[in-house]
């Protein structure tokens, strides 16, 4: 089975702080997303990441920031966390770019 | 542009049989995928169609009509646990997948 693990469940932080959001998947797979999960919004992709230091930007990717310094992990930098950012962020990896994702249990963030 | 289109909401019965219907406008079109997400945790995936027809798993199945930009998920036999929300998504011809914003489904026995 695959396994998609997130850092942290939940977290608080307040305006200005800058949060690392940490995904590690066990299944050696190339591809890493990164998901933020909105009401009424649905999944908006933020970053996505093919390889090991490769990334590209996905429909969302102001005032975020990652990095993919090993192939199991992809994490994602809020440099300075506002208001706007609460939401539930959700990594996922595929084989390929094409394939079925597997997703984290989410990590949701509430910036006070 | 690139859109995809599900019910907000639907209600359906325990033991009866639910369809959720999926429409899309993408750039495009390399395969089309079901995913299932209860409350507070995240998607599953449920199905992939790249072909037109009936992929059938189970008391789940998924059909696509390429021509039409259509796909729905049919529940049959549905069962509480079925209360969730589901996700349609779509591969365009850049490989790139766009989620729609999901379909919340509420069973009552």
């Amino acid at each position: 089975d695959v396994k998609v693990t997130q850092s942290s469940r939940y977290l608080v932080k307040r305006t200005g702080e800058k949060v690392f959001l940490e995904c590690v998947q066990d299944m050696d797979h190339e591809n890493m997303f990164w998901y933020r999960q909105d009401p009424g919004l649905g999944l908006r992709l933020i970053y996505f990441s093919y390889d090991v230091k490769m990334k590209e930007k996905g429909d969302i990717p102001e005032g975020y920031s990652v990095s993919r310094e090993k192939k199991e992990r992809f994490s994602l930098i809020l440099e300075s966390a506002s208001t706007n950012q609460t939401s539930m962020y959700l990594c996922a990896s595929s084989w390929d770019s094409q394939g079925t994702q597997y997703f984290g249990p989410g990590t949701r963030l509430t910036v006070l | 542009g690139q859109n995809i289109d599900q019910p907000t909401e639907m209600t359906a019965t325990e033991g009866a049989i639910v369809q959720i219907n999926c429409t899309y406008q993408t750039s495009g079109f390399n395969g089309l995928f079901w995913y299932q997400q209860h409350a507070g945790e995240a998607p599953t995936f449920l199905s992939y169609n790249v072909l037109d027809g009936l992929e059938e798993k189970g008391r789940f199945s998924s059909f696509l009509s390429r021509s039409k930009g259509y796909s729905y998920l049919l529940l049959k036999e549905l069962q509480m646990k079925d209360s969730a929300s589901y996700l349609c998504a779509v591969r365009n011809r850049d490989d790139k997948i766009i989620f729609g914003k999901g379909t919340r489904l509420h069973i009552l026995p």
